[in-house]
């Protein structure tokens, strides 16, 4: 069963407008989440993070909103650029104070930004 | 700051023979997680070292294994490869101590393929 889910296989935007991508999860046990970006032929990288105590992080063009009583998150990038272009993955932690990095993932959204 | 360095980077093998993967954190990160990548799943978490000591573990049948050496560089093994093995095996570090901020530097991984 998965407890981390991203239901867009994919998302088209054009340059400049603002990209939303979403993640819904079941464990409410987890209280700490995290979005990572891929390029192809790279490892995943750390984009931005949020803890359940708060319902939104900004980082830039970069902001993730938390809704736990929806058990849903989302990746709002704003403007969005063609460098932006990847996969997206959503992943979530049991808890921030427990030792181990055993992160759950998403299946990934992968997001065109066209110019 | 050298990043994870994964080897080797692509790798052919047949049912029913085993697999060492190699993976060097980055320097100072004593924890080492592994992850498997496949189009179908996503990302899943196979195990995280940390110390010398597997901390946690995946869902994954014992012909998953791995361990981590005293400089924090850890191998992974997998036995008796079936093809549905077949996938990018990702190496990720971190600098978490007890504290699980899931915020992982991955590498760009190994492609295993099972023939």
């Amino acid at each position: 069963d998965q407890q981390v889910k991203q239901n867009s296989p994919s998302l088209s935007v054009q340059e400049g407008r603002i990209s939303i991508l979403n993640c819904d999860y079941t464990n409410s046990m987890f209280d700490y989440f995290l979005w990572y970006k891929k390029y192809p032929a790279e490892g995943p990288t750390f984009l931005i993070s949020i803890s359940s105590i708060k319902d939104k992080n900004e980082d830039g063009r970069f902001t993730v909103f938390l809704n736990k009583s929806a058990k849903h998150l989302s990746l709002h990038i704003v403007p969005s650029q063609p460098g932006d272009s990847a996969v997206y993955f959503c992943a979530a932690s049991p808890s921030a104070n427990q030792a181990g990095t055993a992160l759950i993932f998403g299946k990934g959204t992968t997001l065109s930004v066209s110019s | 700051k050298a990043g994870v360095t994964q080897t080797p980077r692509y790798l052919i093998k047949t049912r029913g023979q085993q697999v060492t993967l190699s993976c060097s954190p980055i320097s100072g990160h004593r924890s080492v997680s592994w992850y498997q990548q496949t189009p179908g799943q996503g990302l899943q978490f196979l195990f995280e070292y940390f110390s010398e000591t597997q901390r946690n573990k995946g869902n994954f049948p014992g012909r998953f294994s791995g361990r981590q050496f005293s400089n924090s560089r850890s191998e992974m093994n997998v036995s008796t490869l079936e093809l549905g093995d077949s996938a990018l095996y990702l190496c990720a570090s971190s600098s978490a101590g007890g504290m699980n901020t899931g915020e992982l530097f991955f590498g760009e991984g190994s492609r295993l393929t099972v023939l």
